[in-house]
């Protein structure tokens, strides 16, 4: 079955150090990849997209990987700010021509300053 | 004013009951969908809609029903709400091609007592 795996355990880092998060998926061959981030109480905001022929991608202090080979994909942020703890979800597009986004169940992130 | 907008905010109900839950958009997007959100599962795909005349099943619909009232209005009902019915919902929209780049409301916390 399709699976899309993201770390359940919270990462801890601290402030100015670069977090990265992976996504590692299976049972899929999607077009593109996206993260997005998740507050509590809040719903998830689009950050990224990167496509299946694009090896990485950057938003000022963002930066995505995307390996089809391995079937991963890296999220970083480098210079980390408080303000940049959440939730953040890894999504693919469901490669069966139905337009369906399916999402990880993200990884907390806390950076403590 | 927010561009997908959710009613309630939050609900309290009781088993066998039926609930309706509203979503708006002013984003202008055909492509409309409705999540659901447990602790520790993700998001889950309940209903899809990409235009007025079109409804699609998303992976979990039993117990579910949708109406696509306009573009910008998506609602979604629970015939007999049950009490593992109980999550974060969560409406968004996309004007990607093939269903990227999703904005999501704020959502709607219910609790089937």
């Amino acid at each position: 079955s399709q699976k899309i795996e993201q770390n359940s355990e919270a990462l801890n880092i601290q402030e100015g150090k670069t977090a990265t998060l992976t996504c590692n998926y299976t049972n899929y061959s999607p077009a593109y990849l996206q993260w997005y981030r998740q507050d509590p109480g809040r719903g998830p905001v689009f950050l990224l997209l990167i496509r299946e022929n694009e090896k990485e991608k950057r938003k000022e202090r963002l930066k995505v990987t995307f390996d089809t080979t391995l079937k991963q994909s890296l999220f970083h942020i480098t210079a980390s700010q408080p303000a940049d703890s959440a939730t953040y979800l890894c999504a693919l597009d469901e490669d069966t021509g139905g337009f369906k986004t399916i999402f990880g169940a993200g990884t907390r992130l806390f950076v403590k300053a | 004013d927010a561009d997908v907008t959710q009613t309630p905010r939050n609900r309290i109900t009781k088993t066998g009951k039926r609930i309706m839950l509203e979503c708006s958009q002013t984003k202008g997007h055909d492509r409309m969908y409705w999540y659901r959100q447990d602790p520790g599962l993700g998001l889950r795909l309940i209903y899809y809609s990409f235009d007025v005349k079109d409804i699609n099943k998303g992976e979990i619909s039993d117990g579910y029903s949708v109406s696509r009232q306009a573009q910008a209005k998506f609602s979604l009902s629970l015939e007999s709400a049950i009490p593992n019915q109980t999550a974060l919902y969560f409406c968004a929209t996309s004007a990607g091609a093939h269903g990227e780049k999703l904005f999501f409301g704020s959502g709607t916390q219910l609790s089937v007592l």
